[in-house]
């Protein structure tokens, strides 16, 4: 059965804080995807992983970097976190057509 | 059945011209559509990307068109040059309920002729 967990459902930071959001997968998946849901702009993709110590940026990527150490892990950092990071962050895995993803972190930054 | 379809595997286009790369889907429910590129032996890499709340979307040289009433998208390349010769990837995903899931093409290879 597939399974994509993200460390924290909930989350609040203050502004400038640095922010570590991880997502681990059980599926040997070789390629993992970091988005960001907002109302009224769909789900935009930040960055994305096709292998260990391997990303590419998506959409949306400044402010963010992300860290591939195991084929299991894909974390998301917010350096210095802002008010205009508050959102839903979402983690996915493939392996060929499909994604799966993560139930999500709701991410609210002060 | 196919969800996302690009009905032409391959594509020669001469080098300056314009590459349109076309995409057809069949599910209404698709919210943001993607496009990878892939070289021969390497992952895919993404190119461009567009929400369904617009109608098109702009990156140097590649523009990505949607037109929802028709459920066609379609990725322009100006001017196209060798180094664009690889296999394109159509990409749509549905976001409802807490379930997502993104849905590839089959891909179109695109060769740019000197």
């Amino acid at each position: 059965d597939v399974k994509v967990t993200q460390s924290s459902r909930y989350l609040v930071k203050r502004t400038g804080e640095k922010v570590f959001l991880e997502c681990v997968q059980d599926m040997d998946h070789e390629n993992m995807f970091w988005y960001r849901q907002d109302p009224g702009l769909g789900l935009r993709l930040i960055y994305f992983s096709y292998d260990v110590k391997m990303k590419e940026k998506g959409d949306i990527p400044e402010g963010y970097s992300v860290s591939r150490e195991k084929k299991e892990r894909f974390s998301l950092i917010l350096e210095s976190a802002s008010t205009n990071q508050t959102s839903m962050y979402l983690c996915a895995s493939s392996l060929e057509d499909t994604q799966y993803f993560g139930p999500g972190t709701r991410l609210t930054v002060l | 059945d196919q969800q996302v379809k690009q009905n032409s595997p391959s594509l020669s286009v001469q080098e300056g011209r314009i590459s349109i790369l076309n995409c057809d889907y069949t599910n209404s429910m698709f919210d943001y559509f993607l496009w990878y590129k892939k070289y021969p032996a390497e992952g895919p890499t993404f190119l461009i990307s567009i929400s369904s709340i617009k109608d098109k979307n702009e990156d140097g040289r590649f523009t990505v068109f949607l037109n929802k009433s028709a459920k066609h998208l379609s990725l322009h390349i100006v001017p196209s040059q060798p180094g664009d010769s690889a296999v394109y990837f159509c990409a749509a995903l549905t976001s409802g309920a807490g379930s997502y899931q993104l849905t590839f093409g089959k891909g179109t290879k695109l060769s740019v002729i000197p």
